[in-house]
């Protein structure tokens, strides 16, 4: 049983590209959620998706969109990557609310 | 903004109970409390959680005050491999709500020989 996994792990980008992460979990969860954490900060989120087909974004939303495409994979893209997405993400799920969610190892992308 | 207010730090000797405060004034009736912590920018690794009885799991313990307002997760015999950074969390519980969760600043525990 892996749970929740990530790829890529490590990812280094120009400014202007563009990258997919992928996430999958094996759990049969319902939600799905996308954060970044920032050197010496708190995780924030970014999008989530409440079930399969419904997506909302969560506190850091801007220069990000993500993608629902069944039950087990929730992917978070950057169109145009920045400097400023420099970060480490990570994607969760739980069963639903109120249930424990559950992280994946994280996913370090560095913009240059 | 998160609705948790922790110490930013926190240490503890090796062997002796590492007791984490949490205060959560404005928590509502159908939120929960749960406690997460982060080893070395690891994911997040879930620890406990609970509404209002208080919670004892095989890593931790987690006493809320009746008014709810505040709770302290316990590490009965703290290792040094508890050493990580602890969030508090207050979470949404109810139909058609994700309960997605934020995350504040945390306090880092240290545990010490």
């Amino acid at each position: 049983n892996a749970g929740v996994t990530q790829t890529p792990k490590f990812q280094v980008l120009k400014t202007g590209q563009s990258m997919t992460l992928q996430c999958a979990q094996d759990m049969n969860h319902n939600s799905m959620y996308w954060y970044r954490q920032d050197p010496g900060m708190g995780l924030r989120l970014i999008y989530y998706s409440a079930s399969e087909g419904t997506t909302d974004k969560g506190e850091v939303p801007n220069g990000y969109n993500v993608s629902r495409l069944n039950k087990r994979e929730f992917s978070l893209r950057l169109e145009s990557a920045a400097p400023s997405q420099t970060s480490v993400y990570f994607c969760a799920s739980s069963v639903g609310a109120g249930n424990t969610i559950y992280f994946g190892e994280g996913s370090w992308l560095t913009v240059v | 903004d998160a609705k948790t207010t922790q110490p930013p730090s926190m240490d503890c000797a090796e062997g002796r109970a590492a007791n984490l405060p949490c205060n959560h004034s404005t928590i509502s009736g159908n939120e929960y409390v749960y406690w997460y912590r982060q080893i070395h920018s690891q994911g997040p690794q879930y620890i406990i959680h609970g509404l209002k009885n208080n919670e004892t799991n095989e890593m931790a313990s987690l006493i809320i005050t009746e008014d709810r307002k505040s709770s302290t997760l316990i590490l009965p015999h703290a290792t040094l491999r508890d050493t990580a950074v602890y969030y508090c969390i207050v979470r949404v519980h109810g139909s058609g709500n994700t309960g997605k969760l934020i995350f504040g600043q945390g306090t880092t525990l240290q545990v010490k020989p």
